[in-house]
């Protein structure tokens, strides 16, 4: 039982382009979003999130987009850096976490 | 370091055996979440506590599991008679009370490997 998905395993952007990374969920009742970025045996580190009542949340180069009626997330990270590359879990909350299964996510110097 | 700290790092342990592991959330935090990964998949979640309250506990965890926020501050996660399946990233996390809630900050996990 999924309740946030992740479609694309993997993306590629060239350095100093936008990526786009996107999730799903089915839950209605989420009442806030998340993104987090993880490093190989690191834990995820909180990136930025977005309440459920709010379409839009930036913070510096990220920026989340949420779509209620698509039930559709969106992380957009411009410009693009090598530093970036790495795998994004997006996440809701209920309160407990439900995480979808990563992109991951190399930007090309 | 005011981050989550978990110990140890990495387990290995022979299958039956029971381990347990730590976690210290950071200290103004009210709530803490324990997860497990596996390669490939995102973090699952297992339990969280609201202070020394276990609020809600996963289906993945069965009675081998149990864990613990005796005071409310750091917490215990133990698995009895350990299987192969068990071999995952254990994971804690912390988020503050408030409008900040939703911000869990992670620990560097737990590397379990059964053998």
């Amino acid at each position: 039982d999924q309740q946030v998905k992740q479609n694309s395993p993997s993306l590629s952007v060239q350095e100093g382009r936008i990526s786009i990374l996107n999730c799903d969920y089915t839950n209605s009742m989420f009442d806030y979003f998340l993104w987090y970025k993880k490093y190989p045996a690191e834990g995820p580190t909180f990136l930025i999130s977005i309440s459920s009542i709010k379409d839009k949340n930036e913070d510096g180069r990220f920026t989340v987009f949420l779509n209620k009626s698509a039930k559709h997330l969106s992380l957009h990270i411009v410009p693009s850096q090598p530093g970036d590359s790495a795998v994004y879990f997006c996440a809701a909350t209920l309160p407990q976490f439900y995480f979808g299964t990563g992109t991951s996510l190399t930007v090309i110097p | 370091d005011t981050g989550v700290s978990q110990d140890p790092r990495h387990k290995i342990t022979k299958r039956g055996q029971n381990v347990t592991f730590r976690c210290d959330p950071i200290s103004e935090h009210n709530r803490l979440y324990w997860y497990r990964q596996t390669l490939g998949q995102g973090p699952e979640f297992l339990t969280y506590f609201q202070n020394e309250a276990q609020l809600e506990k996963s289906r993945l965890l069965s009675d081998r599991f149990s864990a613990e926020r005796p005071k409310g501050s750091f917490s215990t996660l133990e698995i009895q008679r350990t299987e192969q399946g068990d071999s995952a990233m254990y994971l804690c996390a912390s988020s503050p009370p408030g409008d900040r809630k939703a911000e869990a900050f992670f620990g560097q996990g737990t590397r379990l490997t059964v053998v």
